[in-house]
């Protein structure tokens, strides 16, 4: 089975912090991805990568940052956390062009 | 770039009825659409998928259909039961992106 695991499953931050959410997958995945999921507005993509330091703005990229130095590894950086950043963030992988994302447990942030 | 467009926002049904889901979405070039199942505090997982060569695919009780003229496809899922409850999105992607974009989702409700 793939296995996509996220650091936290609930975190809880305050407004300014520097936070990281980190993401590992183990079926050797080119891609990965970090979406949003807020009630009513479905899964909104932050960033994602398809390859070892490569990164392309998804959705909603503003606020955040990305980083993927192992291919295994993708991480969401939220530089200075802010009240709206407040949410569930889903990490996924997958294999080659559209083809089916395997996604993380999710971690619930709440930023106070 | 792609939007998809989903219907209704929540679905409520007797179990054993028939539950059907619709999806609309706007890059002629779309060619994967694939559904996922959310239950309530765990990850997408998908159950079903499709491709533009293909007009309808089946899976024991899920189905998905394609009208790639209309630039729409449908979840149906007959016999439903309580275990059917939970949130789905559906989603689209081109050969060309590694991305999927999300409908807002549908939260199924089979009472039984």
């Amino acid at each position: 089975d793939v296995k996509v695991t996220q650091s936290s499953r609930y975190l809880v931050k305050r407004t300014g912090e520097k936070v990281f959410l980190e993401c590992v997958q183990d079926m050797d995945h080119e891609n990965m991805f970090w979406y949003r999921q807020d009630p009513g507005l479905g899964l909104r993509l932050i960033y994602f990568s398809y390859d070892v330091k490569m990164k392309e703005k998804g959705d909603i990229p503003e606020g955040y940052s990305v980083s993927r130095e192992k291919k295994e590894r993708f991480s969401l950086i939220l530089e200075s956390a802010s009240t709206n950043q407040t949410s569930m963030y889903l990490c996924a992988s997958s294999f080659g062009r559209a083809t089916e994302a395997f996604f993380g447990q999710g971690t619930r942030l709440t930023v106070v | 770039g792609e939007n998809v467009e989903q219907h209704p926002s929540t679905l409520s049904v007797q179990e054993g009825d028939s539950a059907v889901i619709k999806c609309t979405y706007s890059d002629s070039a779309s060619n994967y659409f694939p559904w996922y199942k959310q239950e309530l505090g765990k990850r997408p997982q998908l159950i079903i998928d499709i491709r533009s060569n293909v007009g309808e695919k089946k899976d024991q009780r899920i189905a998905v259909t394609l009208n790639k003229t209309a630039k729409h496809f449908s979840l149906h899922i007959t016999e439903t039961q309580p275990e059917d409850s939970a949130v789905y999105f559906c989603a689209a992607s081109t050969t060309g992106y590694s991305t999927l974009t999300f409908g807002k989702g549908t939260m199924l409700l089979v009472s039984p």
